[in-house]
């Protein structure tokens, strides 16, 4: 079975500060990982995925997250938030299934 | 920008009632899925469905639970008879590949028994 961990469950930050969240997940067998982030009222939407092949993936936004195999570890970065960057983000991994496995989130606060 | 609706927004229904959550996924998508959240607890896998069978499910869905797709538009999540722990938000999603590479979220739709 594969479990997603999401350590910290709401990250304030000042804009244009960077911002690091941090994901770690288990499992026995190769595993898809994603970051999905989800404005107020809205669905899950993809900022990036990797798949395979280089382990710094570039997502939308100016987010990007770094694959560490050996730490089972793939943190969400961005350099410089903004307001609108608030929201709460999910990190998920796929046992290369159809099914995704969800964190529990972390709401990023960005305050001015 | 074609996205997953989902209706009712909000339902709230009495213990051991039926109730049908209907989404209406992207239009030439082909996968569809359901995932759950309790509050403050994870996003859960329900279901997958592909032409017009489950082709995954996890070990909630259990038989209170169907999937259907009546007609060409959209795609239904029906539970028998409600119970205060199935309270959660419910999201649809829809993918046109299949897997989990790409699948499209709806905003989904809050449930409350009481």
């Amino acid at each position: 079975a594969q479990s997603v961990t999401q350590l910290d469950s709401q990250v304030p930050v000042f804009e244009e500060a960077p911002v690091e969240l941090r994901c770690n997940y288990s499992s026995s067998v190769s595993v898809y990982l994603f970051w999905y982030v989800q404005y107020p009222n809205q669905g899950l939407q993809l900022l990036l995925k990797y798949l395979s092949g280089s382990t710094l993936v570039k997502g939308i936004n100016g987010f990007e997250a770094e694959f560490n195999k050996s730490q089972t570890s793939f943190h969400l970065r961005k350099p410089s938030v903004h307001i609108s960057d608030t929201a709460e983000y999910f990190c998920a991994v796929s046992p290369l299934s159809e099914k995704l496995v969800f964190g529990k989130g972390t709401k990023l606060t960005v305050n001015p | 920008e074609p996205e997953v609706t989902q209706t009712p927004s909000h339902q709230v229904t009495q213990m051991g009632q039926e109730v049908i959550l209907r989404c209406v996924p992207i239009s030439n998508h082909l996968y569809f899925y359901w995932y759950r959240q309790i509050l403050g607890q994870k996003v859960e896998f329900l279901v997958s469905f592909y032409n017009n069978e489950i082709s995954e499910k996890s070990e909630i869905f259990d038989d209170q639970f169907s999937v259907e797709r009546p007609d060409g538009s959209n795609f239904t999540l029906k539970i028998r008879s409600t119970k205060l722990e199935d309270s959660a938000m419910y999201f649809c999603a829809s993918s046109p590949s299949g897997g989990p590479y790409e699948q499209y979220f709806g905003p989904g739709t809050r449930l409350t028994v009481t």
